[in-house]
C-alpha cells in the first residue's frame, strides 16, 4: 500500500531540471508532496486532488494522473534550497486524510 | 515555524520505561496526527485524531496509545520501551478530517531509548 516512488536519489546542479514520481497501487483520492531536510519538520509543497484541484506553492508544479493512480513533482531551474528529500503522501477515499508515505527521494542540489 | 508545537524536544529514557509526547496544534485546526520516523526513514502514520476522536489508525503499537483533549491537544504515550522505538516522533494538524488538507508538521520529538 506503500507508495513507490522513484528515483532513489537525484544529484543536480543548480540551474537544472528533475522530476519524482510517485506511483500507487491503489486508487487515489489525493496526493501531497512534502520536503524535509534533514533532521527537522516536513514542509507542505502541494496537494493534488482526484477531479484536478490543485493547491500548493506558486514555484512548485505536479502532476497527478488519476487513471494511473501516478504523481510527478517537476523542480525546475533548482536552487540550492531545494535539496533535502522530497515525500509523496498519499490519500484515499474515506481515508478521514489519513497519508500514506512513500520512502522519500533524496535531492542534492550543487553549486 | 508551522504554528505546531512539540514537547519535549528531546527525549532519552531506558528500556521499559513510559514516555508521553505532546502536541498542540495550529490555532482553529481539528484534527492531529502522529508520524514516527526511524533513521532516515519515511514517515509512518500512526494515528489520527478529529475533534477529541479517533478517526483513522496506522501501524500502531500495542504498546503506544493517544489521545486528543477538549482543548485540543494532543498526548501520545509510548510504555514498555524497546530500543527499536528510537525515533523522531512528528505531530502534524489539519483543518479537515475527511477529504485532502495540507497537514502542518511540528518540529518532532526525538526520542532515544538506552
Amino acid at each position: 500500500q506503500q507508495p513507490v516512488q522513484s528515483p532513489q536519489a537525484v544529484i543536480l546542479r543548480e540551474g537544472e531540471d528533475a522530476v519524482i514520481n510517485c506511483s500507487s497501487s491503489k486508487a487515489l483520492y489525493s496526493v501531497h508532496w512534502y520536503r524535509q531536510k534533514h533532521g527537522e519538520a516536513p514542509v507542505f509543497l502541494m496537494i493534488l486532488l482526484k477531479g484536478g484541484e490543485q493547491k500548493g506553492h506558486e514555484k512548485i508544479s505536479a502532476s497527478f494522473n488519476e487513471k494511473k493512480q501516478q504523481s510527478s513533482l517537476y523542480l525546475t531551474a533548482s536552487q540550492l534550497s531545494y535539496s533535502g528529500t522530497y515525500f509523496c503522501g498519499t490519500g484515499f477515499s474515506g481515508g478521514y486524510n489519513k497519508l500514506i508515505f512513500g520512502a522519500g527521494t533524496r535531492l542534492a542540489v550543487h553549486p | 515555524d508551522s504554528g505546531v508545537t512539540q514537547t519535549p524536544k528531546h527525549l532519552i529514557t531506558a528500556t521499559g520505561q513510559r514516555v508521553t509526547l505532546r502536541c498542540s496544534p495550529r490555532s482553529g485546526d481539528l484534527s492531529v496526527y502522529w508520524y514516527q520516523q526511524s533513521l532516515d526513514q519515511g514517515l509512518q502514520f500512526l494515528i489520527q485524531y478529529y475533534n477529541g476522536e479517533e478517526r483513522a489508525k496506522g501501524n500502531i503499537l500495542e504498546r503506544f496509545s493517544a489521545q486528543q483533549f477538549p482543548d485540543l491537544h494532543s498526548e501520545l504515550n509510548l510504555s514498555s520501551l524497546e530500543l527499536g522505538d528510537s525515533a523522531l516522533y512528528f505531530c502534524a494538524s489539519s483543518v479537515a478530517s475527511g477529504g485532502a488538507g495540507e497537514q502542518f508538521f511540528g518540529p518532532g520529538t526525538r526520542l532515544t531509548v538506552l
